[in-house]
Parts: structure tokens; sequence; C-alpha cells
């Protein structure tokens, strides 16, 4: 596709409930990006993938975070047992080559955990 | 760890006003990016700098590297330009980017 595309755009959970995000990159871009943004704040980083290779999970806040990329393309990102601090705007971003070429946002799927 | 400040956090205009967004980092780094978030909206970048200075229509962004600051301007600015703008450094190679929080900007006609 001509963007990076994520899915669902809006998604409410109740508290305990398993959610599944996805981010679709723009074709041939190698590297993936997600990010979490709580309302106010920047986003943070949450893990980075090169191809399928997950290469720094460093930012996922918990083990109820999961990311997978099994074939290089499209990427989801698991919660498990959602809290309703993990209402926030989960953003994916992905580039050619590290961040500096091509670098492209999706526009997030806006979670919200009653 | 690099830190990322922005100012002002917000920021309300009036329309044509000339308006100037700024953005320090702690540690060097290889390329800044200016990006633009609508309410609702996902994030759309605006910018990759690595020096000096670039423009796109009515935007410019400045970088100075030995000072570790960069400047996002808007000239003529319009209620349409209203947005939270975030500066986010690149340290190098495959690191993530780290953000700033953001600068709510708001342009009244």
């Amino acid at each position: 596709g001509a963007g990076v595309s994520q899915s669902p755009r809006y998604k409410v959970a109740k508290r305990g409930q398993d959610v599944a995000l996805r981010c679709d990159p723009i074709s041939g871009h190698v590297s993936l990006f997600w990010y979490q943004q709580a309302l106010g704040q920047g986003p943070e980083f949450l893990t980075y993938f090169q191809n399928e290779a997950q290469l720094d999970k460093s930012g996922l806040p918990s083990d109820r975070f999961f990311a997978e990329r099994p074939e290089g393309s499209v990427s989801t990102l698991k919660i498990q047992r959602t809290q309703q601090e993990d209402s926030a705007v989960y953003l994916c971003a992905s580039s050619l080559a590290g961040q500096g070429k091509g670098y492209t946002f999706g526009s997030g799927t806006r979670l919200t955990v009653v | 760890k690099n830190e990322v400040e922005q100012s002002p956090q917000n920021l309300t205009a009036q329309e044509g006003e000339f308006i100037t967004i700024n953005c320090s980092y702690s540690v060097g780094i290889s390329a800044l990016h200016w990006l633009q978030q609508h309410p609702g909206g996902g994030i759309v970048s605006l910018f990759m700098l690595s020096s000096g200075k670039k423009k796109h229509g009515r935007l410019i962004a400045t970088i100075n590297i030995q000072e570790k600051h960069s400047s996002l301007h808007i000239t003529a600015s319009h209620p349409r330009d209203s947005a939270v703008y975030i500066c986010a450094a690149l340290h190098s190679g495959n690191t993530p980017l780290v953000f700033g929080k953001g600068t709510r900007l708001s342009v009244i006609a």
C-alpha cells in the first residue's frame, strides 16, 4: 500500500480482555517500530523489528505485551489481560533501513480499556 | 539516554502570526524529525534534518548540531495549522526515535 496501515482504528476492551493490534507497513520497508503514546505525552518506544527479527523489545512495559512479525511484513502487537493503564494510542512506523530513510507512521490504534 | 525537550508546551496564536517551536536534545544525534499530529489523527512526518535548514511551503525547520537545538517555524499561520508538533531525535543506526512531549498549537482566526 501507499502508507502504513493500522487496524483497528479504535478499540474498546474490557479490563482483562486480550487485544491484537495490526500494522501493515509499506511494502519493502525492512524496519518496523511500535510506539505507545499516552494522552498528552509524546510517543514512547515499545519494540523494533528488522525483517522478522525482533531486535529490541526493551520498551515493552510488561510480559503482557507481545509483538511478532513472522514473515517480515505485517506485525501484530498483542496485549494480554488488558489493564486501564494500557489505554493509549499505539503507533506503528516503518522505514527502509534503520530509521534514516522513508520513515513513515501509521494513523495509530486508540485503545481504551474500561 | 537522550532527553528531548520541547518548548513551549502550549501555544496560541492569531492567524497570520509567525510561530516558532523549539526542540533541544542532550546527546549527539544523526538526525532529527519534526512531526505533526492532528487530534484523533495519525502522525505525519514534516521534516527529517541532519544539518542546516529545510523549507516546505510555510514551514521551515532548522538545526544547530553544535548547540543540540532545532526549531520549527510556521509563517503566516492559519487555523488549519492547529495540531500537536513533535520533535524526535534519532541517535544512530537502528536505534528507536526519542520523542519530545509535543507542542500543542492553536491558531485562532
